[in-house]
């Protein structure tokens, strides 16, 4: 099915721990993003990334590691987890003027 | 730097009630792109609209409608006859041209009673 996938849907792990959020688009879109969405703040930027091999933040990049290595895949790694990252995160994807959301993947970090 | 502000954290409404959802932005640029997406109880976010900085023409589809004003820099969102199925949470969204990142607002919710 064309779109944009997330993996996975839910997540719980422990603080200090690694964990790797996966997106992948089917569509060859140039642009990839990565939110955060928490309540009182809307969708906030993490990491955007306008083609493979190049990736840059945005409004809150800290603790979290992009790479995109492949146009379809855009994976969001938080090195050492903490609880103020336990939020919804949603990926997705831009050719031209529409953006295309993932249906998110809800992380809890205790 | 661009900036969107949904003034309105909650709306509640009975059904049928016409709702309005007001969204002011800020920009320097002379060239951007409006947006509208709704995030029902299900948490998926959902394209509505999207208008670029030179169309100013208001938009009508079904029940909802779409005021957009350079001159106060808003991109208000009317549903008209609100149902049940309306409730969510509606984020208002600016691009710049040149950028591909989307800037959000906090977002509006919207409470439909029946």
């Amino acid at each position: 099915d064309a779109g944009i996938t997330q993996s996975p849907r839910y997540k719980i792990t422990e603080t200090g721990r690694q964990v790797t959020l996966m997106c992948h688009q089917t569509w060859s879109h140039s642009y990839m993003f990565w939110y955060r969405q928490d309540l009182g703040h809307g969708l906030r930027l993490i990491y955007y990334s306008a083609a493979a091999d190049i990736t840059d933040k945005g409004e809150v990049p800290d603790g979290y590691v992009v790479s995109r290595s492949k146009t379809e895949n855009f994976p969001l790694t938080l090195e050492s987890a903490t609880r103020s990252q336990t939020s919804v995160y949603f990926c997705a994807s831009r050719q031209d003027r529409e953006a295309f959301f993932g249906q998110g993947t809800r992380l809890t970090v205790v | 730097a661009q900036k969107v502000t949904q003034a309105q954290t909650e709306i509640s409404v009975v059904e049928k009630e016409d709702v309005t959802l007001d969204c002011v932005y800020e920009t320097r640029d002379t060239t951007y792109y409006l947006f509208w997406y709704k995030q029902p109880p299900s948490g998926e976010l959902v394209f509505l609209i999207r208008r670029n900085s030179f169309d100013e023409q208001n938009e009508i589809s079904g029940r909802y409608s779409w005021n957009f004003q350079k001159s106060t820099s808003s991109f208000n969102f009317t549903i008209t006859a609100s149902q049940v199925v309306d409730s969510a949470v509606y984020f208002c969204a600016l691009s710049e041209s040149g950028y591909s990142t989307l800037t959000f607002g906090k977002g509006t919710m919207l409470l439909v009673s029946p």
